[in-house]
């Protein structure tokens, strides 16, 4: 079955404690991409990935780290955690962006992780 | 820079026909996508324009106007599984931008 995972699916830790929120899809996805989404702010993108070892910041990445030594695999990294972290966050993926000429692909989202930061 | 407005609420009856709309403005215009979004869930695909004009599938439409900067979702025959956030979403080159959505309730 083709899917989007996540892992943990919820997490509670505690200020300062470094943690990783793993995401891995097998589709053969070159984009990859990392969001979280609160209350009345909607899905906002912390970090995207084009293909391996290629990384960008999206629109929100103070706080975070991402690694993409796999074309499965893109990890969320928050070195210091912190209260205003406390968020759902979603991975997703879908084929490169431009491929296929002027149309854009869908993503692919995983189910969420839901993590609170005490 | 990239914008876009949703209203943050609707409602409807089982079996009306609903309209979301969405306005935007972005600097490059590469296409826009609708998404739903079950509650506590994953946003799932519903439709991509790129150009104007109304695209059908099923129950669900989405109208496009690059001149307006302005969207559409239609949805017709509504169900209570309906019942769910709709998101308009802009793609750039490689970042995306989402808006905050539109909760739809479908009532009895």
């Amino acid at each position: 079955e083709a899917q989007v995972t996540q892992n943990p699916r919820y997490l509670i830790t505690v200020t300062g404690k470094k943690l990783t929120v793993t995401c891995s899809q097998n589709m053969n996805h070159e984009y990859m991409s990392w969001y979280r989404q609160d209350p009345g702010l909607g899905l906002r993108q912390i970090y995207y990935s084009m293909n391996v070892e290629v990384t960008d910041k999206g629109d929100v990445p103070e706080g975070y780290k991402v690694s993409r030594k796999e074309k499965r695999n893109f990890p969320l990294i928050l070195e210091s955690p912190s209260p205003n972290q406390t968020s759902l966050y979603f991975c997703a993926s879908s084929l490169s962006p431009l491929a296929g000429g002027p149309a854009y692909n869908e993503q692919f989202f995983g189910p969420g992780t839901r993590l609170t930061v005490l | 820079g990239q914008n876009i407005d949703q209203p943050t609420e609707m409602t409807a009856t089982e079996g009306a026909i609903v309209q979301i709309n969405c306005t935007y403005q972005t600097s490059g215009f590469n296409g826009l996508f609708w998404y739903q979004q079950h509650a506590g869930e994953a946003p799932t695909f519903l439709s991509y324009n790129v150009l104007d004009g109304l695209e059908e599938k099923g129950r669900f439409s989405s109208f496009l106007s690059r001149s307006k900067g302005y969207s559409y979702l239609l949805l017709k025959e509504l169900q209570m599984k309906d019942s769910a956030s709709y998101l308009c979403a802009l793609p750039g080159t490689y970042k995306y931008i989402f808006g905050t959505g539109t909760r739809l309730k479908v009532l009895a």
